[in-house]
């Protein structure tokens, strides 16, 4: 089957728009996760979704930032008014399960570039 | 709050050499440990994993808790090991999938 799909792969946007990045998991995959990859901040967990509901939300940076996830599977990520430290890739990603040591499985990103 | 640390950015070796990526952790429970590899042009995808005690396209890991590191190794390098590695900590209970990532290491492997 499909691994984890990503859209936009690229998206290049004027600071102060909106963009909304979508992710549709592996099919039956429980646990949803975003991630952002940057230059010198290495992957930095954003939000974890268990169904839709998102039990952890701890690592969004700021209130620009906001994720949905309907019917258990596609999740949205939402940035507000983009700045240009928003610039990333960012990455989604899916697991059977929300447990410890399954295996997680990531979509190709989605490169955000704020200009 | 974990921890995870790869203290070299970028790592050059010639084939057939050995090689070694750092990654120390800190962590005050039993954590697992993964190492991630994304190949040019590809996404991010598991390497290994520590309980796994397996090796990887002749990659292994051993986990020492007394030095609290999970350093990556491969006695000879390939070029097509040329990629970038993260190392990954997942905290034990409830962290449910939850990774904190090192900053990546960019290996690369000269003919």
């Amino acid at each position: 089957g499909a691994g984890v799909s990503q859209s936009p792969s690229n998206k290049v946007t004027e600071k102060g728009k909106d963009v909304e990045l979508r992710c549709d998991p592996i099919s039956g995959h429980t646990a949803l996760y975003w991630y952002r990859q940057s230059l010198g901040q290495g992957l930095e967990f954003l939000i974890y979704f268990q169904g839709n509901s998102a039990p952890d939300k701890s690592g969004l940076p700021s209130d620009r930032f906001s994720a949905e996830r309907t019917g258990g599977s596609v999740s949205t990520l939402t940035i507000q008014r983009t700045q240009q430290e928003d610039s990333a890739v960012y990455l989604c990603a899916s697991t059977l399960a929300g447990a410890s040591g399954n295996t997680i499985y990531f979509g190709e990103g989605s490169w955000l570039t704020v200009v | 709050a974990q921890r995870v640390t790869q203290p070299e950015k970028l790592l050059s070796v010639f084939k057939g050499a050995p090689v070694e990526l750092k990654c120390n952790y800190s962590y005050s429970g039993s954590p697992e440990l993964f190492w991630y590899v994304q190949y040019s042009r590809q996404r991010l995808q598991l390497l290994l994993r520590h309980i796994s005690r397996e090796s990887i396209k002749g990659f292994t890991a051993d986990l020492n808790k007394g030095e609290t590191s999970f350093h990556l190794k491969k006695p000879f390098a390939q070029e097509e090991d040329s990629a970038m590695y993260y190392c990954a900590l997942e905290a034990g209970g409830t962290s449910y999938g939850k990774l904190t990532f090192g900053q990546g290491t960019i290996l690369t492997v000269h003919p």
